[in-house]
């Protein structure tokens, strides 16, 4: 199975600042990666598909990059509203079409 | 608009089943597969299996697999997962998910590749 990591566990920021999480797969997943939000309390949200395609309604504040086995997800100016934590996510296209997700970041302001 | 709405929470005792329901509306059931996704307390994100709400195939995780069904109920949009022999270690908030599918070449000629709608959540309990 492929193995899911990301970098750091939690980081705090202030208000403005750029802030970068980074994902790494244990074995090349191509583009095959998204990356979630989860606010306290509320059910996760896409924000990234394909490791770089902005999700429905998704503030262009937010981006993805990368391929192959190293990804990195960005909020460009942090925004209050920013604190939650974040997934990275890869997806099987052979059975049984798994899902597998990072451990997750939290994000808070400084 | 579109939305998935589940089923309250429940408490269980070891041993015993327990069955979510997630009541899709808004869009066109068929066309989407629909995901279940669970979070065990202070913990991150688990994919369970998928079901395809067109033809019923599913895929289990390996860790559930054997005590999970997943099923639908197209009359209704409804789609249901159930757990049996519970642990209170399947203690846990329970989501559905909307999938996207992506139709391929080859078997199984189509794959998901994102969750984009969640169900509010469903809490189950399980403790004697």
């Amino acid at each position: 199975d492929i193995q899911m990591t990301q970098s750091p566990s939690s980081l705090s920021a202030s208000v403005g600042d750029r802030v970068t999480i980074t994902c790494q797969a244990s074995q090349d997943i191509s583009n095959y990666l998204n990356w979630y939000q989860q606010k306290p309390g509320k059910a996760p949200k896409l924000l990234i598909y394909n490791a770089s395609n902005l999700g429905t309604g998704v503030p262009s504040r937010f981006s993805g990059n990368g391929s192959g086995t190293d990804f990195t997800f960005t909020v460009s100016s942090l925004q209050p509203e920013d604190i939650a934590t974040y997934y990275c996510q890869q997806y099987d296209k052979v059975p049984p079409l798994m899902f597998t997700f990072g451990p997750g970041t939290k994000v808070d302001i400084k | 608009q579109v939305q998935l709405v589940q089923s309250g929470a429940e408490v269980k005792r070891p041993g015993a089943s327990v069955k979510v329901s997630c009541r899709a509306s808004g869009y066109t059931f068929i066309n989407y597969g629909i995901g279940w996704v669970r979070q065990a307390p202070g913990q991150g994100l688990e994919w369970m299996g998928w079901i395809n709400t067109y033809n019923t195939n599913t895929n289990y995780a390996q860790k559930v697999q054997g005590r999970v069904t997943m099923t639908t109920d197209t009359s209704t949009s409804t789609a249901y997962m159930e757990l049996r022999s519970l642990r209170s270690d399947d203690t846990a908030v329970y989501y559905c998910a909307r999938g996207l599918l992506r139709v391929q070449g080859s078997h199984p000629y189509y794959y998901y590749y994102a969750m984009d709608v969640w169900g509010q959540g469903t809490t189950v309990t399980v403790s004697s």
